[in-house]
């Protein structure tokens, strides 16, 4: 089945660039999504990228994708404390029914 | 998170009660699904619906129900509540087709004790 991985943690100082990463195992994979998730809240979508597509930049959010190495990641510029939260990668099915979640990546931003 | 109501949003439940997560979406969207999110773990897919009448399962759909009766609403029923249970649960809908964006309730946070 699929799969979606992402390291648990990653700590930034304030003004730093951050870059999460990660990594899915299904090939037929069409769309890619970032989400994040602030302390006792849902889940909001950042951003999403097309299977067909290398690179989607979308004001300080950089999404690149290696379609090849089925390697996704996020880059957060100028990163501020309130970008400190829980982010989620996820990938849905060709048949577009089915989100998969990766873990999660904590990111604490220090001032 | 428009448009996408859960109730309740905090619950503590007895092992073996049962109870009825509510789900309800304003944007005729075709597509709902519960999903469950436990530490570390990411969002697990529960069952999910592409239209009224029609239902299917996730990843992890033993111990709840659904159904889809009208196009607005989406219950999660657990029947005999296990401490297993005990997550933060999301509803979520959207058009179907790929590419769509989904959105998410608030979240449900259950207790079994």
């Amino acid at each position: 089945g699929e799969d979606v991985e992402q390291s648990l943690f990653l700590s930034v100082r304030e003004g730093d660039s951050s870059v999460i990463n990660c990594t899915y195992t299904d090939s037929s994979s069409t769309y890619l999504y970032w989400y994040k998730q602030e302390p006792g809240a849902g889940l909001q979508l950042l951003t999403y990228i097309f299977s067909n597509m290398d690179m989607k930049q979308d004001q300080r959010l950089t999404v690149l994708l290696n379609k090849k190495d089925k390697h996704l990641s996020l880059r957060i510029a100028d990163t501020q404390t309130g970008d400190s939260a829980i982010y989620f990668c996820a990938e849905s099915s060709a048949a577009g029914n089915k989100l998969t979640f990766g873990g999660g990546t904590r990111v604490l931003v220090k001032p | 998170n428009a448009g996408v109501t859960q109730t309740p949003k905090f619950q503590v439940l007895k092992t073996g009660q049962s109870m009825t997560l509510q789900c309800a979406q304003d944007m005729n969207h075709e597509y709902m699904s519960w999903y469950r999110q436990d530490p570390g773990m990411g969002l697990r897919l529960i069952h999910y619906s592409v239209g009224a009448g029609i239902t299917d399962q996730g990843e992890v759909p033993n111990g709840y129900n659904v159904s889809r009766s009208t196009t607005e609403d989406f219950p999660l029923r657990l029947l005999s509540a296990a401490p297993s249970q005990t997550s933060v649960y999301f509803c979520a809908s959207r058009l179907t087709g790929v590419g769509n964006t989904i959105y998410f309730g608030e979240g449900s946070w259950l207790t079994v004790v």
